[in-house]
């Protein structure tokens, strides 16, 4: 089965530096890499994904890379704020008939500073 | 607009007693419906996914048990619950629009069995 690997596992930065985390995927068949932020005792929200057929995309602060020959994928964030401190997850996934399972990394606690 | 209803929000259970949780999606036909447990400090893992009444699909052995006894509803059940149950359960969707790739959280419900 697949299996999402993903680090650091905590990242500090400062108000207005920049964040990346880093996924690594293990199934090829995989298509579709969405990443998630998780507020304390709230459901992950979906923030940004893409497919395999993109190498980049990007939504204002938010930006997703994706090397399907190294199989790993990255999430920035540019210009931090307090609000983006959270929990990340990153997933991959592909299609099975009719379902799209999806296959989490172990979080990245993202702590921004003042 | 789609949104996705999770109760109880807390609960806290004796090891031995039944379980039920319920969730259900408004806005939206025919999504496919996903239970997943999060553990403290750790990542998602999927435990039921449907695509349709009455179709249940488990990923991992365990205690626990799923039904979809309406289009729009997704059940988590135990007949006798384990100290090992405790965690954050999180139920999904995810529908035709995007073609069952993305999927959308909800609220959670906190388990604690002692």
């Amino acid at each position: 089965g697949e299996n999402v690997e993903q680090h650091p596992s905590t990242l500090s930065v400062q108000e207005g530096d920049s964040a990346v985390i880093k996924c690594t995927y293990s199934d090829s068949a995989s298509n579709y890499f969405p990443w998630y932020k998780q507020e304390l005792g709230k459901g992950p929200q979906l923030i940004i994904d893409i497919r395999s057929n993109v190498g980049e995309k990007k939504d204002q602060r938010i930006a997703v890379t994706l090397n399907k020959t190294a199989k790993h994928f990255s999430l920035h964030i540019t210009e931090t704020q307090p609000e983006d401190s959270a929990v990340y997850f990153c997933a991959a996934s592909r299609r099975t008939g009719t379902a799209s399972k999806l296959t989490f990394g172990t979080g990245t606690r993202l702590q921004v500073t003042l | 607009s789609q949104t996705i209803h999770q109760w109880p929000a807390t609960l806290v259970q004796p090891v031995g007693s039944p379980l039920s949780l319920e969730c259900t999606v408004e806005g939206t036909s025919n999504p496919n419906l996903y239970w997943y447990r999060q553990a403290a400090g750790r990542g998602l893992q999927l435990l039921f996914y449907s695509v349709g009444i009455g179709q249940i699909s488990s990923e991992v052995p365990q205690n626990l048990s799923a039904s979809r006894p309406q289009d729009r509803q997704f059940i988590l059940s135990s007949k006798k619950l384990l100290l090992s149950d405790s965690g954050f359960y999180l139920c999904a969707w995810s529908g035709r629009a995007s073609s069952y790739n993305e999927q959308f959280f909800g609220p959670g419900t906190r388990l604690t069995v002692l």
